[in-house]
């Protein structure tokens, strides 16, 4: 099946930093999402994005279909940011959702 | 927005227990449905696909008589721990599939299960 691949792991920031995570899917996807979860499990949608580029805010999201990767680029970042990040894809011809390993980001004053 | 309403949110039970947790769509009919599974400080895990009116498909390695799922109206799918045991112990979340809101799927708050 499908392997999904995030980096960094893990990533501390003090606030105002910008980042930038990278997902990697073994073969191409449809339905390529970001979610952040936060502290209490809720999965919020970020993103839809297959391809392009979409902003919303301080949050931008690139996909390079072509080369399986997508970025997810957090700017001046803020504590109320902290969680987990994951993006996630369906296979072709379907529509659940291979998730990715996650990186769990930390923001401090 | 699509809504998705998951029921309980914790549930603590003793081992042997079966425990139904319920998700819903509240705004929206969804002919499919998901189920995921979570793991402390580990990615979601699918379960299996819901489909209304029809068995559930399960994912490589999912007991589909410890799990059994009951997808009985374009608006509710259920998952039944059937003798849950402490290692069911997770965080299980299901997902609806609709177009709406620029999304293709609409997650609900999940459910903590602690089994003792």
């Amino acid at each position: 099946g499908i392997q999904v691949e995030q980096s960094p792991p893990d990533l501390i920031l003090q606030e105002g930093a910008n980042s930038t995570l990278r997902c990697n899917f073994s073969d191409s996807v449809n339905n390529l999402q970001w979610f952040h979860q936060n502290p209490w499990g809720q999965l919020i949608n970020l993103f839809y994005i297959p391809s392009g580029t979409k902003q919303n805010g301080r949050l931008s999201a690139t996909t390079v279909a072509t080369e399986r990767y997508s970025l997810l680029y957090i700017s001046s970042s803020q504590t109320t940011d902290s969680g987990v990040y994951f993006c996630a894809g369906s296979p072709y011809n379907t529509d659940k959702l291979i998730f990715g390993t996650g990186t769990r980001l930390q923001v401090f004053p | 927005g699509a809504v998705v309403s998951q029921h309980p949110s914790r549930v603590i039970c003793k081992s042997g227990t079966s425990v139904k947790i319920e998700c819903r769509s509240l705004d929206f009919q969804a002919t499919t449905m998901f189920w995921y599974r979570q793991f402390p400080k580990q990615s979601l895990m699918l379960m299996a696909t819901s489909n209304e009116g029809s068995k559930a498909t399960y994912e490589q390695g999912v007991e589909k008589d410890k799990f059994l799922i009951n997808h009985a109206s374009l608006t509710l799918s259920t998952l039944t721990v059937t003798s849950a045991h402490p290692e069911d112990s997770s965080f299980y979340i299901c997902s609806a599939s609709a177009w709406t809101d620029d999304q293709p799927q609409h997650f609900g708050d999940g459910t903590r299960l602690s089994i003792l």
